[in-house]
C-alpha cells in the first residue's frame, strides 16, 4: 500500500497571502496525484489532477506541482472561501488519501 | 448535470450486513470507473473500493477486503456496495464518486453520502 503523508497538519495563513501545502508518497506515483478541498458538511471537490492540471472551474490561484514522491499545492492569494481541509490522493496503484491539511485563518 | 445519490445507510449491529446503492445520472455511466470512499466522523477520507466500467477490474482497501463487495448495473446506472460482517470501525459517511476520465481515474464528482452507523 502506498502511504501518503501531508504536511503540515494545520496551516495558519492570513487572507491575501500565499499558502503552500505538501504531500509525500512512500513510493513513486508518477504524476497520478490529485488534490481535493473539503469544507464542513460538504463533499470533497476536485481541484487538481495529474499533479498539476486544474479541474474544470478551479480558479488560477490554485496550482499543483511535483512528480514521483514529492508534491505541492500552492494557493497564491488566499480568499476567505479557501479556508478548508485539503487532501492529496494518489491513483497510481489503486487509491490512497493523505490525512489532510487544515488551512485556517491567521 | 452529474448527479450521484447514495442510499441504504442506517444503524446496524456489529456483525450484520448492509447494502448501499448509488444512483447516477447526467453522464454516460458505463464509460467510467466508479468509487466508494468513506469518512468517519471528524476524520479524513478513506478509499474503500473501485470498479472498472465493465466490472473487469475491482479493488478493495485491505480494511474491507473479504467483507465488502462492490458491483454495478450499467443498465440501471447504479453502483452498489454490499457490506458484510460490519464492525464499529466501519461507521462513516459513505460517498459514491465518479472517476474523472479514462486517463485520470481519480474521483471528480461526489454524491452527498449515506451514513452508516455500526453499533449495538
Amino acid at each position: 500500500e502506498i502511504v501518503m503523508t501531508q504536511s503540515p497538519a494545520t496551516l495558519s495563513v492570513s487572507p491575501g497571502e500565499r499558502a503552500t501545502l505538501s504531500c509525500r508518497a512512500s513510493q513513486s506515483v508518477s504524476s497520478n496525484l490529485a488534490w481535493y478541498q473539503q469544507k464542513p458538511g460538504q463533499a470533497p471537490r476536485l481541484l487538481i489532477y495529474g499533479a498539476s492540471t486544474r479541474a474544470t472551474g478551479i480558479p488560477a490561484r490554485f496550482s499543483g506541482s511535483g512528480s514521483g514522491t514529492e508534491f505541492t499545492l500552492t494557493i497564491s492569494s488566499l480568499q476567505s472561501e479557501d479556508f478548508a481541509v485539503y487532501y492529496c490522493q494518489q491513483y497510481n496503484k489503486w487509491y490512497t488519501f493523505g490525512q489532510g491539511t487544515k488551512l485556517e485563518i491567521k | 448535470e452529474v448527479q450521484l445519490v447514495e442510499s441504504g445507510g442506517g444503524l446496524v449491529q456489529p456483525g450484520r450486513s448492509l447494502r448501499l446503492s448509488c444512483a447516477a445520472s447526467g453522464f454516460t455511466f458505463d464509460d467510467y470507473v466508479m468509487h466508494w470512499v468513506r469518512q468517519a466522523p471528524g476524520k479524513g477520507l478513506d478509499w474503500v473500493s473501485s470498479i472498472s466500467w465493465n466490472s473487469g477490474s475491482i479493488g478493495y482497501a485491505d480494511s474491507v477486503k473479504g467483507r465488502f463487495t462492490i458491483s454495478r448495473d450499467n443498465a440501471k446506472n447504479s453502483l452498489y456496495l454490499q457490506m458484510n460482517s460490519l464492525r464499529s470501525e466501519d461507521t462513516a459517511l459513505y460517498y459514491c464518486a465518479k472517476a474523472h476520465s479514462l486517463y485520470s481515474s481519480c474521483p471528480d464528482y461526489w454524491g452527498q453520502g449515506t451514513l452508516v452507523t455500526v453499533s449495538s
